[in-house]
């Protein structure tokens, strides 16, 4: 079964600071790598995903991650963030056999102003 | 062309009563999830809806849930005899083919058990 692991389940970091948000996942095979953001009342939605291809990966908001087969990890980065950061991230992972899509416990990023 | 839709938005209901949420997935989408959300916690799985295969139920946390998905469509979450670990933000979620898609989810039902 795969897994994944946040291990930051919460982050305070004051504007303009580097972000990196941990994700390793275990699975052996080949994984689609997810990274989804909810800021405070709203819903869930796609920050950025991996499927194939270049592994650094770009999403929105300037947020980008990097998949690291070798090291079952796909971390989220950003090099300044600002208060509107401020959210819960999930990082997920599915398999390519169009299985179900498991979440990390999630990290709390509070950036103040 | 709206999004995931659940309902109702929140549910107050009492110890040991049954509760019945609903799911509206974007239309033409084949997977369809539950999860749970607790205070603190993270996503919890629940279960996963793929076209007309078995659903993986082995999300649910024991025999008080169930769910169903008719037609390949809308999806009742039901919980009986509710406890108040059972309080949680309940969220739906569906993608075009299942897990090798992006998953887009609803807003979520807030279920309070008093």
């Amino acid at each position: 079964a795969q897994s994944v692991s946040q291990h930051n389940h919460h982050v305070i970091l004051s504007e303009a600071a580097s972000l990196e948000l941990g994700c390793n996942y275990s699975y052996g095979g080949t994984v689609n790598l997810f990274w989804y953001v909810q800021y405070p009342g709203q819903h869930l939605q796609l920050l950025l995903k991996y499927f194939s291809g270049d592994p650094l990966v770009k999403g929105i908001k300037g947020f980008e991650a990097e998949f690291i087969k070798s090291k079952f990890s796909f971390n989220l980065r950003k090099p300044s963030v600002q208060w509107s950061d401020t959210a819960e991230y999930f990082c997920a992972v599915s398999n390519n056999a169009g299985n179900m899509l498991t979440f990390g416990g999630g990290t709390r990023l509070m950036v103040k102003p | 062309g709206a999004g995931v839709s659940q309902s109702p938005s929140n549910k107050v209901t009492e110890k040991g009563k049954d509760v019945e949420l609903r799911c509206d997935p974007i239309s033409g989408h084949t997977a369809l999830y539950w999860y749970r959300q607790s205070l603190g916690q993270g996503l919890e799985f629940l279960i996963y809806f793929q076209g007309n295969s078995a659903p993986d139920k082995s999300g649910l946390p024991s025999d008080r849930f169930s769910a169903e998905r008719t037609g390949g469509s809308v999806s009742t979450l039901t919980i009986q005899r509710t406890q108040q670990e059972d309080s949680a933000v309940y969220l739906c979620a569906s993608s075009p083919t299942g897990g090798n898609t992006e998953a887009f989810f609803g807003q979520g039902t807030r279920l309070t058990v008093v």
